[in-house]
């Protein structure tokens, strides 16, 4: 089954921030998070291991609980170019298959 | 370094045809991945190769299947087309296909197949 993401979209202005949030009912061994602009590829954030560990860089980072297997993208102080949709891929514990979440759709107005 | 490449970048078939889709990784790494995006939808994991063998597929049926070949470029094929099969694939490589999935996945531009 699909990771669930929320929300399912949302309109920031620049400098706000924003959490995105990826729920998984299957045990995960880890969650990778990319950003696709309309009509391009994805392109790789980052990725997340079990352990807990958050990561971040620049005003972009996230979170991964794997016990309440969920993790959290965290966008601060957005800007323009952060508008895209912005999926989970998640590994489930024991298998070599990727799973994407549902998507969040991002817009950041001047 | 060339990202991965993906050609053609648009195909159009009518319902019935076959399909082949094909995926150049970036050098240096053995495993590809192929996944489907329809209009709307997320991203759904099709098929991964590495070291010229399928290692894992994802939950399509069998007229989906593809191949990897010893310079771990790839083709997917699509047989028998339906007009559901409309969407984006795209490829992806990583520099290894092991157990600890730390390795990113950088994706093609994808080719964008219309089946009428």
């Amino acid at each position: 089954q699909q990771p669930v993401q929320s929300p399912q979209a949302v309109i920031l202005r620049e400098g706000e921030d924003a959490v995105i949030n990826c729920s998984s009912s299957k045990a995960l061994y880890s969650v990778h998070w990319y950003r696709q602009k309309h009509g391009e590829a994805p392109v790789f954030l980052m990725i997340l291991l079990k352990g807990g560990e958050q990561k971040g860089h620049d005003k972009i980072s996230a979170s991964f609980n794997e016990k309440k297997q969920q993790s959290s993208l965290y966008l601060t102080a957005s800007q323009l170019s952060y508008s895209g949709t912005y999926f989970c891929g998640t590994e489930v514990s024991g298998t070599y298959k990727y799973i994407f979440g549902t998507g969040t759709r991002l817009k950041v107005l001047a | 370094e060339a990202g991965v490449t993906q050609s053609p970048t648009h195909l159009i078939k009518t319902r019935g045809q076959q399909a082949t889709l094909r995926c150049s990784p970036i050098s240096g790494h053995t495993s590809v991945y192929w996944y489907q995006q329809a209009l709307g939808l997320g991203l759904q994991f099709l098929l991964w190769y590495d070291e010229g063998e399928e290692r894992n597929r994802g939950n399509f049926p069998p007229r989906f299947s593809g191949r990897q070949f010893p310079n771990y470029s790839s083709e997917l094929n699509v047989n028998a087309l339906e007009l559901e099969d409309s969407a984006l694939y795209l490829c992806a490589s990583s520099p290894v296909g092991d157990t600890t999935s730390t390795d990113t996945q950088y994706f093609g531009p994808g080719t964008r197949l219309t089946v009428l």
